[in-house]
């Protein structure tokens, strides 16, 4: 079974500051997905990582993913309040169409 | 990007009736659709997958018989929830995808917040 582990699951943050959010998944996958969630809506998508050592990057959000160790990471840089969501990394269960969600990270910037 | 739908965005159900949510692509034929629901400040739990023509197929533990899924035409399926309880009450979000050149890719719909009195 695919579990899909995210820390720290909430986060507070001051605007300006770094801060780095961790993706743990249990088995092989071939592709891995970061989502944004504000309140009451949908999912946004944000990145998807395919290959071992892919890195992404978005204004002031970089993901990262490591398949040997499956893990994947969402790097802040200098946030902003805008930046406050909830954010979910979801791993392609391996050999079909389904994604399997991690727990979720809300992120709050204060300023 | 592809486009997802889904009517209705909010609704109030008593307990013990039943309540249909639907949820169009419109911009492609989605021959599969997927059904989550998302407990407040929870992550989004896959409960099906609809297909085209034929039977849903359910995850582990999600009831057949009080979510029924119809996925009558390449850009429409429904989710009823049967004899709906407070327990029920959630936010149901629906995707469809299309296969790009690294795999299939999901686009969610705009989510239906269910609330069951």
């Amino acid at each position: 079974e695919l579990k899909v582990e995210q820390n720290p699951l909430f986060l507070s943050m001051q605007e300006g500051k770094n801060y780095t959010i961790y993706c743990n998944y249990s088995t092989t996958s071939d592709r891995l997905y970061w989502y944004r969630q504000d309140p009451g809506k949908s999912l946004e998508s944000l990145f998807v990582l395919l290959s071992n050592g892919a890195v992404k990057q978005e204004g002031r959000l970089m993901a990262s993913l490591d398949t040997k160790a499956r893990l994947s990471t969402l790097h802040i840089t200098a946030a902003v309040h805008d930046l406050s969501a909830t954010y979910f990394c979801a791993v392609v269960l391996y050999n079909t169409d389904k994604l399997i969600f991690g727990t979720g990270t809300r992120l709050q910037v204060f300023p | 990007g592809a486009v997802v739908s889904q009517h209705p965005s909010r609704v109030i159900c008593k307990s013990g009736t039943s309540v249909k949510i639907e949820c169009r692509s419109l911009d492609f034929q989605a021959t599969t659709m997927f059904w989550y629901r998302q407990f407040p400040k929870k992550s989004l739990m896959l409960m099906a997958t609809s297909n085209e023509g034929s039977k849903a197929t359910y995850e582990q533990g999600v009831e057949k018989d009080k979510f029924l899924i119809n996925h009558a035409s390449l850009t429409l399926s429904t989710l009823t929830v049967t004899s709906a309880h407070p327990e029920d009450s959630s936010f149901y979000i629906c995707s469809t995808g299309t296969y790009r050149d690294f795999g299939y890719e999901q686009y969610f719909g705009p989510g239906t917040r269910l609330t069951v009195t």
